[in-house]
């Protein structure tokens, strides 16, 4: 069963412009990690930003935001005043405690910054 | 920045050749793994390791094989290189962040393989 839903295949925003891709999980694990990757056309995987199932508040490194809703078992990435250098795959990931922490990935969301 | 290595990062190579993708990593990771990857698409995991002498295979199915005897080395084989085994293989560390949890996974930068 897919662990991890990404439902947008590719996404276009303005520069400068906030943009929202969706993560959905499905675990009944109450340990967890959520992830998001950023991976240019280059190849490398660049971590962003880490959400734990313990975690009260959303988390935020600079223009990366996690919109973390537990009960709806959402973890979408926010992504404010968009840049040229933003245009990527970007990938949803979680690991489970219980299944030794192996993380699995979502599909993907090509995202593309328009001028 | 992440202390883990992949070589080569290109390699092409003729059907048939055996290969060995080297991964390693400086951080004292217990958990290693390798994913395969088309270009735009998503990660299959094919191996994994949570420590010396322990591997498993993922959930995709690959011919090749992998060896963890040092903690921070964690090579894949391929015994005869087809043009199917043509992809990115990418190798990833992960340690742990608290009593439950896990680090993010760290990545290499990616082995591009094409077997012609």
């Amino acid at each position: 069963a897919q662990k991890i839903t990404q439902t947008q295949p590719g996404m276009f925003v303005q520069e400068k412009e906030a943009v929202t891709l969706d993560c959905t999980y499905d675990t009944s694990d109450p340990s967890y990690g959520l992830f998001w990757y950023k991976q240019p056309s280059s190849g490398e995987m660049i971590f962003l930003i880490y959400q734990g199932s313990y975690d009260q508040q959303n988390a935020t490194e600079g223009r990366y935001s996690l919109n973390f809703q537990k009960a709806r078992k959402s973890a979408n990435l926010v992504i404010s005043a968009s840049q040229l250098g933003d245009s990527a795959m970007y990938f949803c990931a979680m690991s489970l405690t219980n299944t030794g922490n192996q993380f699995y990935f979502g599909t993907g969301t090509s995202l593309t910054v328009i001028p | 920045e992440a202390d883990i290595y992949q070589t080569p990062r290109y390699l092409v190579i003729g059907t048939g050749k055996k290969i060995t993708l080297e991964c390693s990593q400086t951080m004292g990771h217990d958990k290693m793994y390798w994913y395969q990857q088309d270009p735009g698409m998503e990660l299959h995991l094919i191996h994994y390791s949570y420590g010396v002498n322990s591997t498993e295979k993922g959930d995709l199915s690959s011919e090749s094989t992998v060896s963890r005897i040092r903690t921070e080395h964690f090579p894949l084989t391929l015994e005869s290189a087809r043009p199917s085994h043509t992809s990115q293989y990418l190798c990833a560390s992960s340690g742990t962040r608290d009593r439950w949890g896990t680090t993010e996974a760290f990545f290499g930068q990616g082995t591009r393989l094409t077997v012609v």
